[in-house]
């Protein structure tokens, strides 16, 4: 079945330091988005993406996080100077199309700490 | 925010049983709600859904209801298995915009054998 894959699985990085994350859609979808949990928290919608632009962002997508698709697999989160509170778990989301109804696949996860 | 709200932070419920996970939200303009169970280390995974025009929807030994008028969904897993133990998350989106997907906080369900 197929399924989105996120790499790393585990990133530690220095506050200050430039950090990407990755993640490999399902093949056929074309909405994408990211989401990040902070530990005992909930899980938050950070942004969605499709046709390469950004459909929606929240808050939280301040000026330091990006996305970008720069081929066609791969859909990526930069972070361009962590923070402390930027430790979470992040999680990439793909959909086949946009509707309320058609479902978000989830990947693994990324565990980022920022020390 | 907390437009979807998951009041109880754990469960445990005897293996065969029924267990029952709730969810209540806010925002009047959700009209589609989504249950999605997490292992540790993994991924939030789908597991059912429901749209605002109906009241139930079943999927196995999966049932969703629905009560719009309290705006209060809930979870029946019957029979449980210690397969089911995971933490399970409600979502609720609206058919506008990006639907991003607004989640709760999760309820841990413990199955005992």
């Amino acid at each position: 079945e197929p399924e989105v894959t996120q790499t790393p699985s585990h990133q530690v990085t220095q506050m200050g330091q430039e950090v990407i994350l990755r993640c490999v859609p399902i093949s056929n979808h074309l909405y994408f988005y990211w989401y990040r949990q902070i530990l005992g928290q909930k899980v938050e919608f950070l942004v969605s993406f499709y046709n390469n632009e950004i459909s929606e962002k929240s808050e939280i997508f301040d000026d330091q996080f990006s996305v970008e698709r720069p081929d066609g697999s791969n859909f990526t989160l930069k972070i361009r100077s962590t923070k402390l509170e930027d430790s979470a778990m992040y999680f990439c989301a793909s959909s086949t199309r946009q509707g309320a109804r058609e479902t978000q696949y989830f990947g693994p996860g990324t565990r980022l700490l920022v020390l | 925010d907390q437009q979807v709200k998951q009041n109880s932070p754990s469960l445990s419920v005897q293996e065969g049983r029924i267990s029952i996970l709730n969810c209540d939200y806010t925002n009047s303009m959700f009209d589609y709600f989504l249950w999605y169970k997490k292992y540790p280390a993994e991924g939030p995974t789908f597991l059912i859904s429901i749209s605002s025009i109906k009241d139930k929807n079943e999927d196995g030994r999966f049932t969703v209801f629905l009560n719009k008028s309290a705006k209060h969904l809930s979870l029946h897993i019957v029979p449980s298995q210690p397969g089911d133990s995971a933490v399970y998350f409600c979502a609720a989106t609206q058919d506008q915009g990006a639907q991003k997907l607004v989640f709760g906080q999760g309820t841990r369900l413990t199955i005992n054998p």
